[in-house]
């Protein structure tokens, strides 16, 4: 159980153009998704925190005009890239809980790349 | 805290034998504290996890250490196999907002 899915698993775009990750918990509903993004041999950073239906929370320093995410349904979160340059070239997770006080479950991450 | 710079510690160990992961957290306020497995490429793993009452917990060949004095976690895995290789993060909550270390890298040699 607790399976979290992300598609795509990696993607290649040219800079400016806009990128959209899902987000889909399998097997629960997910009242709560949170996004990260990763460096290379660095540790995952809290981009933002979704609950659906309502607006996300974004971390500090995190651009929410850049970083679009819409939690629409309890099992699909979607964190869209817009306007994507090369210094968006990261390990994007995302993660599920169905509830406040309970584990977080990682997705497989997506790879972006922006050229 | 957030994580640093380039080089992750390291953990080499023989198959077969035990290891032991250690990680300082920052704040001694947080109540929840969890263990994930990164492989290459990969999504980090759920390994065990342990709330701020308790010292010690046990899974399947996993242990987690809990000492809120000094503020320190760790991790023992028992008889430590090749498929153990990986990066191993703690993180600290509460539960909604985990904040990660900086990870530990874990190779089993044959």
């Amino acid at each position: 159980g607790a399976v979290v899915s992300q598609h795509p698993s990696w993607v290649i775009c040219k800079s400016g153009t806009s990128v959209k990750i899902e987000c889909r918990s399998l097997d629960f509903q997910a009242t709560t998704m949170f996004w990260y993004r990763q460096f290379p041999k660095q540790s995952l950073m809290l981009m933002a925190t979704s609950n659906e239906g309502s607006k996300a929370t974004y971390e500090q320093g995190v651009e929410k005009d850049k970083f679009l995410i819409n939690h629409a349904s309890l099992t699909l979160s979607t964190l869209t890239v817009t306007s994507a340059h090369p210094e968006d070239s990261s390990f994007y997770i995302c993660s599920a809980s169905d509830g406040p006080r309970d584990t977080q479950y990682f997705g497989p991450g997506t790879r972006l790349t922006v050229l | 805290g957030e994580s640093v710079g380039l080089h992750l510690p390291t953990l080499s160990v023989q198959e077969g034998d035990n290891s032991i992961i250690n990680c300082a957290y920052s704040n001694s306020a947080s109540d929840y504290f969890i263990w994930y497995k990164q492989e290459s490429g990969k999504g980090p793993q759920f390994i065990i996890d342990i709330r701020s009452n308790m010292d010690k917990r046990q899974g399947q060949r996993v242990t987690v250490l809990l000492n809120k004095t000094v503020k320190h976690l760790s991790l023992q895995i028992a008889a430590t196999q090749p498929g153990d290789s990986a990066v191993y993060f703690c993180a600290e909550g509460p539960y909604g907002k985990l904040t990660f270390g900086q990870g530990t890298i874990l190779t089993v040699h044959p």
